[in-house]
Formats: C-alpha cells, structure tokens, sequence
C-alpha cells in the first residue's frame, strides 16, 4: 500500500481565484493521478502527472484551468484556476499500489472545495 | 463505451446482517480486474476487494467476498455481520488490463447505512 497525504483538506475560496492542492506519497512512484469527485458522482479522471515531462489530460480537462506539477517522484501539485462554483468538488490524488499486475489505486484523503 | 453500473443508489442494513450491493459493466474486453472501493466519512478512499476477470474462483477478503458473473457482467459484493463501521459509499470500478494507463472506470456509488 502507500501514504498519501493531501493539503488542505478542504478550503473556501473566492470566485475567480486559484488554489493549489499538494499530494506527497510516502514511496517513488511514476504515475499520480488527479481525480474530481462532484457532489453526489463518482470518480472522473482529471489528469496524469508524470514525472520529468507535461501531465496528461482527459477529455474535458485542461491545463489553462488545471495546471498540474510534478517536480519529483513523491510529489505533485493540482492548481484550480479561476475558480467557479461549479469547480466546488472533492479533489484526490492517487497513485498505482506495487502489484503490478492488479494495479489497484491508493488515494489520498481528499480535498474538499468550496467555491463562492 | 466502457460503462459501470450501481443500480441501488442507497442501501441500508441492520447490524449483524448480511447486505449485498450490486455492480454490473460493459466492456468488450476479456482480461481486466474488478474492485471495490469503500469512502467512509471521512473520504479516504480504500479498497476493499479485487477480483482478477480470469479467476473463476470468487474473492473473499474476511467479511466482504464478490459474486463474480462474468457472462452477465455483473460484479456484486456481498457484506456479511455487518458493522457500524461498514457505513461509507462504495465505489464498483474496473481497469481492463491491457491499459499501461490508468483510466479506472468507476460507477456512481452506493451509500450504505448501518442500523444499529
């Protein structure tokens, strides 16, 4: 299994400004992920960080709004731009538990968004 | 498309008993593994159980075993002695095995309660 660790853990903010959420992992991985988690829905895949080159997004996500960073193997960085109330979500990161084979994710506790 | 399905949007069960949510996917592919997942109050998403598609044999993790039909696509997880602790959304998802990516599919979840 592995460690994760989200920041904040939840926040209010403001209409129109941006807010980064940090994830550490507790071992060298070489995939995170960044999931939303609307009010009431499931899981969507926002983006893969990789380290060492550009994160890579899903349909319907984009860098401008959510930048994304990865300076190294046990951290990664989640920016929501300009943020509207329709970005208020639970954010979380997650990576690839050691079983190769199975490749069940391990996720974070999540960050809870607020937008006003 | 690949697609995962919870019919039963809420659930409930009285303590000591037996609860079984339902799980049904499409997906073209033959070689792919199954999950739940549980998010208790608290977000943090864990797994609770894993099935490879091409074990015959149903999983069981302690309380929790799956009944795995894979003609009918249907991947249901049985909660038996049911705890307080057991109260959380679960999460049904898949990852089909020839992806090196990432992309899980998840269903929309089923909120379980516990009476006590």
């Amino acid at each position: 299994s592995a460690v994760i660790s989200q920041k904040p853990s939840r926040d209010i903010c403001q209409r129109g400004t941006s807010l980064t959420i940090q994830c550490q992992v507790d071992s060298q991985v070489t995939m995170m992920f960044w999931y939303r988690q609307q009010p009431g829905q499931s899981l969507t895949l926002i983006a893969t960080a990789n380290q060492g080159s550009e994160a890579t997004y899903e349909s319907g996500f984009v860098i401008d709004k959510f930048p994304i960073s990865r300076p190294n193997l046990t951290f990664s960085t989640l920016t929501v731009s300009n943020m509207s109330p329709e970005d208020s979500s639970i954010y979380l990161c997650s990576v690839r538990g050691q079983n190769a084979n199975t490749g069940e994710l391990f996720f974070g506790e999540g960050s809870r968004l607020t937008v006003l | 498309a690949q697609t995962v399905t919870q019919s039963q949007p809420e659930m409930s069960v009285q303590e000591a008993e037996t609860v079984t949510l339902s799980c049904t996917y499409d997906t073209s592919e033959s070689d792919y593994y199954l999950f739940w997942y549980k998010q208790p109050p608290s977000r943090q998403m864990i797994l609770v159980i894993r099935q490879e598609a091409y074990k015959q044999q149903n999983a069981t993790e302690n309380r929790f075993s799956v009944n795995f039909q894979k003609a009918a696509k249907s991947f249901s997880l049985k909660i038996s002695d049911s705890q307080l602790g057991d109260a959380a959304m679960y999460f049904c998802a898949y990852r089909i095995t020839k992806n090196t990516g990432n992309q899980f599919y998840f269903g929309t979840g089923t909120s379980l309660t516990v009476i006590p």
